[in-house]
């Protein structure tokens, strides 16, 4: 009974290079969420996805971040061109389709940008 | 815009008593509120949650209470032990029933355990 599952858990890269943060939800869940969370502060949602759609993305910045959920594999979150100010910790979330509101987190992708 | 905030960034408790930990909300349309419990370099786990047409839920050791008058939850741990010291943060769903019901979170709430 796997819960959310991220990888990687670390990811180091630098400035100008691209990150792609991968999530495979719970099994039978059919929303995706995704939160970043910088030191010492609260989550901060990004965007939310169910197969083959984008539903939220009011949290995503409006460039170099993109997000996808395919109708086979993982949700990726892609980070284009890298900058120092990304270096934080992404979560995943996912939900049943009776129960959108309670969302169960993965253990997260810490990313660092030198 | 709407926030969710903390009164108590840190809460120091000895280990078998009671801990409380309070949240306030502005977002007077959030109907879903949710504890969750963050270990270091961990995610988050669901402890419990609560529905606005609810005063009180309890679950394992862990009651909720929300006061929607005052705009108020508050997560109340019995017996604290040790593996309970974590940031603890309260969500709200902010009421976007109809949009997949992202969480607004709260700071956090740091809760050490001494024994």
């Amino acid at each position: 009974n796997a819960g959310v599952m991220q990888n990687p858990r670390h990811l180091v890269r630098r400035r100008g290079q691209e990150a792609r943060l991968r999530c495979s939800p719970m099994k039978g869940h059919s929303h995706v969420y995704w939160y970043r969370q910088l030191p010492e502060e609260g989550l901060k949602f990004m965007v939310y996805l169910q197969k083959e759609n984008i539903i939220d993305e009011s949290g995503m910045p409006k460039e170099r971040f993109s997000a996808e959920f395919p109708k086979e594999g993982p949700s990726i979150l892609r980070i284009q061109q890298v900058v120092r100010g990304d270096s934080a910790a992404y979560f995943c979330a996912s939900s049943p389709p009776g129960s959108r509101e309670t969302q169960y987190f993965g253990p997260g992708t810490r990313l660092l940008v030198l | 815009g709407e926030s969710v905030g903390l009164h108590l960034p840190t809460l120091s408790v000895q280990e078998g008593d009671n801990s409380i930990i309070n949240c306030a909300y502005s977002n007077s349309a959030s109907d879903y509120f949710i504890w969750y419990k963050q270990e270091s370099g961990k995610g988050p786990q669901f402890i419990i949650d609560i529905r606005s047409n609810m005063d009180k839920r309890q679950g394992q050791r862990v009651t909720v209470l929300l006061n929607k008058t005052v705009k108020h939850l508050s997560l109340q741990i019995a017996a604290t032990q040790p593996g309970d010291s974590a940031v603890y943060f309260c969500a709200e769903n902010g009421g976007a029933m109809e949009y997949g019901n992202k969480l607004v979170f709260g700071a956090g709430t740091i809760l050490r355990v001494k024994s």
